[in-house]
């Protein structure tokens, strides 16, 4: 059964560093990319980015670019998603999702969603 | 970036009742587009992938058509169940951008 589990709520302050994860299992965790998508209170879905596990290829969204890092390490099968300085802007839910055999068959298993709060 | 652009923001609906919810691509996407349901404080829902191709374990009254930069998902007969948000997402070419959502209400 495929599986995709992240890491628990976080509640930090503006300026402190995080890195948040999403845990693969049952399925070939290097075969397929992964996505993360933002989803800001009462908000529609914003795709942020995906890597590609097997060589760790990105594509990023410029929305996003510089504010996040997309990593992953294959002998966890985990995903990361990371921020170095954090916003009250940030604050949201963050999910991870596989695509499909490409990535043009969309998501089909997506992680609970992070809680992400970043309050002073 | 390709912005993707929902009609109509929400709307009100019997059980029963067919709805169309329409979705265009500022640009030709071929049929990378893929429809999403959400219900509140849960995960995304993958329901049609490539404009048209019924997700496994997606019920057929559910149905996509379209190609280009014109899209719409079809609900045939509306269930109780089927009251959420719905999105959707081009793959074409990232960033793989989503539209602002269709919010499905009970009338």
């Amino acid at each position: 059964e495929v599986q995709l589990v992240q890491s628990g709520t976080e509640v930090k302050k503006p300026g402190e560093s995080l890195k948040i994860s999403c845990k693969a299992s049952g399925y070939s965790f290097t075969n397929y990319w992964i996505a993360w998508v933002r989803q800001m209170p009462g908000k529609g879905l914003e795709w942020m980015g995906i890597i590609y596990p097997g060589d760790s290829a990105t594509r990023d969204s410029p929305s996003f670019q510089g504010r996040v890092t997309i990593s992953a390490d294959k002998s966890l099968t985990t995903a990361y998603l990371q921020w170095s300085t954090l916003r009250a802007s940030d604050t949201a839910i963050y999910y991870c999702a596989r695509y499909g055999e490409t990535t043009g068959k969309g998501a089909d298993y997506w992680g609970q969603g992070t809680l992400v709060t970043v309050s002073s | 970036d390709i912005q993707m652009t929902q009609s109509p923001s929400s709307l009100s609906a019997s059980v029963g009742d067919r709805v169309t919810i329409t979705c265009r691509a500022s640009q030709s996407i071929s049929s990378y587009l893929n429809w999403y349901q959400q219900k509140p404080g849960k995960a995304p829902k993958l329901l049609i992938y490539v404009a048209s191709s019924l997700q496994s374990g997606v019920p057929s009254r559910f149905s996509g058509s379209g190609s280009g930069t014109n899209f719409t998902l079809t609900i045939s007969s509306l269930q109780p169940e089927d009251f959420a948000t719905y999105s959707c997402q081009q793959t074409s070419s990232p960033p793989h951008t989503f539209g602002q959502g269709t919010n499905l209400e009970i009338k």
